[in-house]
């Protein structure tokens, strides 16, 4: 079965500050990818998907991107943090028309 | 974009009794999931649902895709304190590999 990685757990960054959030998956080739961003342990909004290699769907305009550099790595950035993007950040892959798993979650503090 | 209804939004129950938790979508779907999550943690898959029609258990958990193809609800038989938490439904409209997710259900388990 597959397995999501993402990291770090925990992080806490000053407002104006660059991020990176990396996720991975073992156990699949050629997963759809997606990040979503929670806030208040409700709903989760997605932010971006990807179905292959470069190929991202942004789906709320806002102060992140999205990269899919290598089949199963998907990164979560931002060039300057503002403190609406604090939250609790997932990763989820899956393979087409099958279930989707997700991280355990990266919750991000921006101070 | 689109969108999942989620109802209820919360139930408190005693321990014992069943629960019941349903979702619409104004489209048609073909993947309908159900998550639980924990406290900061990532939503565990529960059930995947594939074709209308169909119904699925897990334990004491049975979901149902609707043969609408725009509904789906999970039930949660013989309720115990460990089944809090908040249960999502996802699900991916035809042709998209998007997974949109309702707002969730927040069960509060009484012993």
């Amino acid at each position: 079965s597959q397995t999501i990685h993402q990291w770090p757990a925990t992080l806490v960054q000053p407002v104006g500050s660059p991020l990176s959030l990396e996720c991975t998956v073992e156990g699949t080739s050629n997963p759809n990818l997606y990040w979503y961003r929670q806030a208040a342990g409700r709903g989760l909004q997605l932010l971006f998907y990807s179905v292959g290699i470069g190929q991202i769907s942004s789906e709320v305009p806002q102060n992140l991107s999205a990269s899919r550099p290598q089949d199963r790595q998907f990164i979560l950035s931002s060039k300057k943090l503002l403190l609406s993007d604090s939250g609790f950040y997932l990763c989820a892959g899956g393979t087409a028309g099958n279930t989707i798993y997700f991280g355990e979650g990266s919750w991000l503090t921006v101070v | 974009g689109q969108q999942l209804n989620q109802s209820p939004q919360s139930m408190f129950i005693q321990e014992g009794e069943d629960v019941s938790m349903n979702c619409t979508s104004s489209s048609i779907f073909n993947t309908w999931l159900w998550y639980k999550q924990d406290p900061g943690e990532g939503p565990v898959l529960l059930i995947a649902l594939y074709k209308a029609g169909e119904l699925t258990s897990n334990g004491r958990l049975t979901a149902q895709f609707g043969i609408t193809r725009k509904d789906s609800f999970l039930n949660i038989s013989a309720s115990i304190p460990s089944d809090v938490g908040i249960y999502f439904c996802a699900g991916k409209g035809v042709g998209s590999e998007k997974l949109v997710f309702g707002k969730g259900t927040k069960l509060t388990v009484n012993p």
